[in-house]
C-alpha cells in the first residue's frame, strides 16, 4: 500500500516553454502533498505544501507564479513550471500524506531538463 | 523552520560491518521518520517513530527516538551491498524539514 506515482519520469523541454508533473496517490486518499526539489548530492528541498481544494503554501523563496501547483482530487496534483529556463533543471520529487499519520511517502521523481 | 542536522555526511564501511547515523534537531519533534533514496529514485520510508524513547527495527535497521525528542538514532547491522544509498531523516510538522542525508558506501 501507500503508493505513488509520478508522470513523466523524465522530460527535456525547451527554454521559455511550460512543463507539467503529475503527482498520484494511487492506493490512498492524500489529504496533503507535497513537492520537493534536489539537486545534485544534495538534500530534498520543500517547495510547497498542497492540500485538496485550497491553495498551495510555498517555501521562502519559491516563485508561486513560476511553480503552479493544483491539487484537484484527493489523489492527483500537478505541479507546472512555466516559462522553464536552464536553472530549472533538476529532480523534482512529490509526496502524499494521508492525515492520518505524518508518514509521507514518496513518488519516485521527474528529472527536468531545459535546454 | 526547524533544523535537522544529520551525522555523519558520508560512510565508507566494508560488507558485514554495522552502521550508526544520527540527526539531532533544535526543536523537540513528536515524530522521527527515517528515509533512504537510491539514485534517481524517490526516497522510501524505512521506519517511523512516535513515542520518546521508542526503539523500533525493521528487518536489519533499527532506529530510536531519543529521549529529549530531540535526536534520533538509525543502525544498520551487518550491511550489505544494497545498503548503499542516501539516509535521510525528517522530522515532520506542518513544516516538513529533512536533515542533508547520510550517503553509505558499502565495499564487497
Amino acid at each position: 500500500g501507500a503508493v505513488v506515482s509520478q508522470h513523466p519520469s523524465w522530460v527535456i523541454c525547451k527554454s521559455g516553454t511550460s512543463v507539467k508533473i503529475e503527482c498520484r496517490s494511487l492506493d490512498f486518499q492524500a489529504t496533503t502533498m507535497f513537492w520537493y526539489r534536489q539537486f545534485p548530492k544534495q538534500s530534498l528541498m520543500l517547495m510547497a505544501t498542497s492540500n485538496e481544494g485550497s491553495k498551495a503554501t510555498y517555501e521562502q523563496g519559491v516563485e508561486k507564479d513560476k511553480f503552479l501547483i493544483n491539487h484537484a482530487s484527493l489523489t492527483l496534483s500537478t505541479l507546472t513550471v512555466t516559462s522553464a529556463h536552464p536553472e530549472d533543471s533538476s529532480f523534482y520529487i512529490c509526496s502524499a500524506m494521508t492525515g492520518a499519520t505524518y508518514e509521507q511517502y514518496f513518488g519516485p521523481g521527474t528529472r527536468l531538463t531545459v535546454t | 523552520g526547524q533544523q535537522l542536522n544529520q551525522s555523519p555526511q558520508s560512510m565508507f564501511i566494508q560488507e558485514g560491518e554495522d552502521v550508526s547515523m544520527n540527526c539531532t534537531s533544535s526543536s523537540i519533534f513528536n515524530t522521527w521518520l527515517w528515509y533512504k533514496q537510491d539514485p534517481g529514485e524517490g526516497p522510501v520510508l524505512l521506519i517511523a517513530l512516535y513515542k520518546a524513547g521508542e526503539l523500533t527495527s525493521n528487518g536489519r535497521l533499527t532506529a530510536q527516538f531519543g529521549i529529549t525528542r530531540k535526536d534520533s538514532f538509525l543502525n544498520i547491522s551487518a550491511s550489505i551491498p544494497s545498503d548503499v544509498g542516501i539516509y535521510f531523516c525528517a522530522g515532520p510538522s506542518n513544516d516538513m524539514r529533512f536533515g542533508a542525508g547520510t550517503r553509505l558506501t558499502v565495499k564487497p
